[in-house]
């Protein structure tokens, strides 16, 4: 099975901080990595697929790059409405596999 | 528009089986895989499965032996059976269509006696 290994666990940051989550895949994924956004109560809600793809609706403060088999979400500026658990999710073959969430949070 | 709903029991006894039903509407299971991921309480996700839409099945594969996923497609329902749950079990169950970001609202569902 392939392993995502998500880091930091814990992210304290304040307003406005450009902020990065990364995880590092056991095996080849190639670009299918996708980003998951997930609120207090609230079913996830997907920010990037193709590891570097924005989906709709999502601001544009949020990006997505790939270095060899790490992969990064980025948060350029920081914002209230950002706070949230992320996660990423490899779709590359069976069984799919998360990331174990990186909780972004107001230092 | 697409929608997904998960219902079932909101409690389930140690050892018991778990049965959970996907209800799905917008599409035909026939064109989409529909997943099941699950998250315990102040956890992280956990992909169980998927029902793939030619009908065939993938599995998490620590639950593998215990797990079971099946599917109405004349009803639009997708079925989760687990059995010999534990209180570890105890968890919010997502149906979900990941890739397309269609999710269900979850049932919790909770392994007690």
């Amino acid at each position: 099975d392939i392993q995502m290994t998500q880091s930091p666990s814990s992210l304290p940051a304040s307003l406005g901080d450009r902020v990065t989550i990364t995880c590092r895949a056991s095996q080849d994924i190639g670009n299918y990595l996708r980003w998951f956004q997930q609120k207090p109560g609230k079913s996830p809600r997907l920010m990037i697929y193709g590891a570097t793809n924005l989906a709709a609706g999502v601001p544009s403060r949020f990006s997505g790059s790939r270095s060899g088999s790490d992969y990064s979400l980025t948060i350029s500026s920081l914002e209230s409405e950002d706070m949230a658990d992320y996660y990423c999710l490899q779709s590359k073959e069976s069984p799919l596999t998360f990331g174990s969430g990186t909780k972004l949070e107001i230092k | 528009q697409v929608q997904l709903k998960e219902s079932g029991p909101g409690l389930v006894q140690p050892s018991q089986t778990l049965s959970l039903t996907c209800t799905v509407s917008g599409f035909s299971l026939t064109s989409y895989h529909v997943h099941w991921v699950r998250q315990p309480p102040g956890k992280g996700l956990e992909w169980m499965g998927v029902m793939w839409s030619d009908g065939d099945t993938s599995y998490n594969s620590a639950l593998k032996s215990r797990l079971s996923i099946s599917r109405d497609t004349s009803k639009s329902q997708v079925f989760l059976k687990m059995s010999s749950l534990q209180t570890e079990d105890t968890a919010t169950y997502y149906c979900s269509i990941p890739t397309r970001d269609y999710w269900g609202q979850g049932v919790m569902v909770t392994v007690s006696s």
